[in-house]
């Protein structure tokens, strides 16, 4: 039973355009969420976080959006860059189970130049 | 500050061998929890170490174990190597272990079972 779900696989985006990355999830007990960046062979880079009781967060280029009637969180990167070609996972933590982190099977972003 | 550190980086054994990983957190971090990430199964939770003391445990046999240091490093254990232990062991350590802390990973061990 997956919790969380990146549907897109991957995603090519031309340079300077917008990168919209989604996800879903199906606990209801999720009150935080997080985005990571990943490269072949090394450890999820932190990107970006939202708890339960907002619907946005903003940083820099990366804004993560949270709809939790949907139970769906997207990811936008504006502009997108040559540099963020990664693979992008979203994850989710339960409070009532700790820190524990449930992963999403992640969407690989091509950005073109 | 440095980062998660994880040893060794890469690692080749054979099915029935056991091996042993290490993560040291970073400096201030108490809370440690491994991942496992394999193709098929993705990123999955094997366990969270808090205070020396396993606080959470993900769905794993038994010959998957850990434990964790005064100094809040951790290692992890295998026993019994199978082929489908092959994967990308990560470690991640947050200050507290909170439900709302960012956690930060390590580069990782892979390990390749044959």
């Amino acid at each position: 039973d997956q919790q969380v779900k990146q549907n897109s696989p991957s995603l090519s985006v031309q340079e300077g355009r917008i990168s919209i990355l989604n996800c879903d999830y199906t606990n209801s007990m999720f009150d935080y969420f997080l985005w990571y960046k990943k490269y072949p062979a090394e450890g999820p880079t932190f990107l970006i976080s939202i708890s339960s009781i907002k619907d946005k967060n903003e940083d820099g280029r990366f804004t993560v959006f949270l709809n939790k009637s949907a139970k769906h969180l997207s990811l936008h990167i504006v502009p997108s860059q040559p540099g963020d070609s990664a693979v992008y996972f979203c994850a989710a933590s339960d409070g009532n189970a700790g820190n524990m982190l449930t992963f999403g099977g992640g969407t690989r972003l091509m950005v073109k130049p | 500050k440095a980062g998660v550190t994880q040893t060794p980086r890469y690692l080749i054994k054979t099915r029935g061998q056991q091996v042993t990983l290490s993560c040291s957190p970073i400096s201030g971090h108490r809370s440690v929890s491994w991942y496992q990430q394999t193709p098929g199964q993705g990123l999955q939770f094997l366990f969270e170490y808090f205070s020396e003391t396993q606080r959470n445990k993900g769905n794993f046999p038994g010959r998957f174990s850990g434990r964790q240091f005064s100094n809040s490093r951790s290692e992890m254990n295998v026993s019994t190597l199978e082929l489908g232990d092959s994967a990308l062991y990560l470690c991640a350590s947050s200050p507290d272990g909170g439900s709302q802390e960012t956690q930060y990973f390590g580069p990782g061990t892979r390990l390749l079972v044959l």
